[in-house]
């Protein structure tokens, strides 16, 4: 099983909302990643997570704030996010913070209005 | 010079063609190379992965790896409507994935 899972699918906000972004996966995977994707362009990285310790944060702006309860589960925060936000964030794992390949989620379709 | 070229397309093929997708890269360490495929408002897909040069086939799919030229391939067969979506080629470096920005292709029925 190579599943990873993202919910909600579809999320509309405000800008002074505050909301949550949730992935899981199953897979023993040790290092979990969000990623954001703008239309027509590659996923760029945002956060990484290795053994449940923040080890990457490619310059995120504050009003968005990553949790790892526990090696399953990772969480991202929003707060009084801006229209330019609207993307589709991808959350994905590996084995490990070095291993190669990386399995992504559905992701979450985000509108901030 | 970015790390990794691949022409945003779009390549409109027809039917049952034959596929060329291709990147072409500029750090010779990367080592091991793998293919995306998103479907539109879905998130990537690992396709193929590879480590060496030469070809790796699994069914319509075949991954091709040049690096005396820096430059990977990868071929669809007798493609289909349901091969229309986005291909990333992809590369690892540094605890980080590098991707290419995609090639948007159509079969068209």
């Amino acid at each position: 099983d190579t599943e990873v899972t993202q919910t909600p699918k579809h999320l509309v906000m405000g800008m002074t909302n505050k909301k949550s972004l949730k992935c899981e996966q199953h897979m023993g995977h040790r290092a979990m990643y969000w990623y954001k994707q703008k239309a027509k362009k590659p996923p760029e990285l945002m956060f990484v997570y290795s053994y449940e310790k923040l080890s990457i944060n490619e310059s995120v702006p504050s009003r968005f704030s990553p949790e790892c309860p526990n090696s399953s589960l990772l969480n991202l925060h929003l707060h009084a996010l801006q229209p330019e936000d609207s993307a589709l964030y991808l959350c994905a794992s590996s084995q490990a913070m070095t291993a190669e390949t990386q399995y992504f989620g559905p992701g979450t379709r985000l509108l901030v209005l | 010079q970015k790390e990794v070229e691949q022409d945003p397309g779009p390549l409109s093929v027809p039917e049952g063609a034959i596929v060329s997708l291709n990147c072409t890269y500029s750090n010779s360490a990367f080592q091991y190379f793998m293919w995306y495929r998103q479907y539109s408002r879905k998130g990537p897909e690992l396709l193929m992965y590879t480590y060496s040069s030469g070809n790796k086939e699994d069914g319509r799919f075949t991954a091709q790896v040049d690096k005396s030229s820096k430059y990977i391939s990868l071929f669809i067969r007798d493609s289909q409507p349901s091969d229309s979506a986005t291909y990333l080629c992809a590369m690892p470096r540094d605890d980080k994935i590098i991707f290419g920005k995609g090639t948007r292709l159509h079969i068209l029925p």
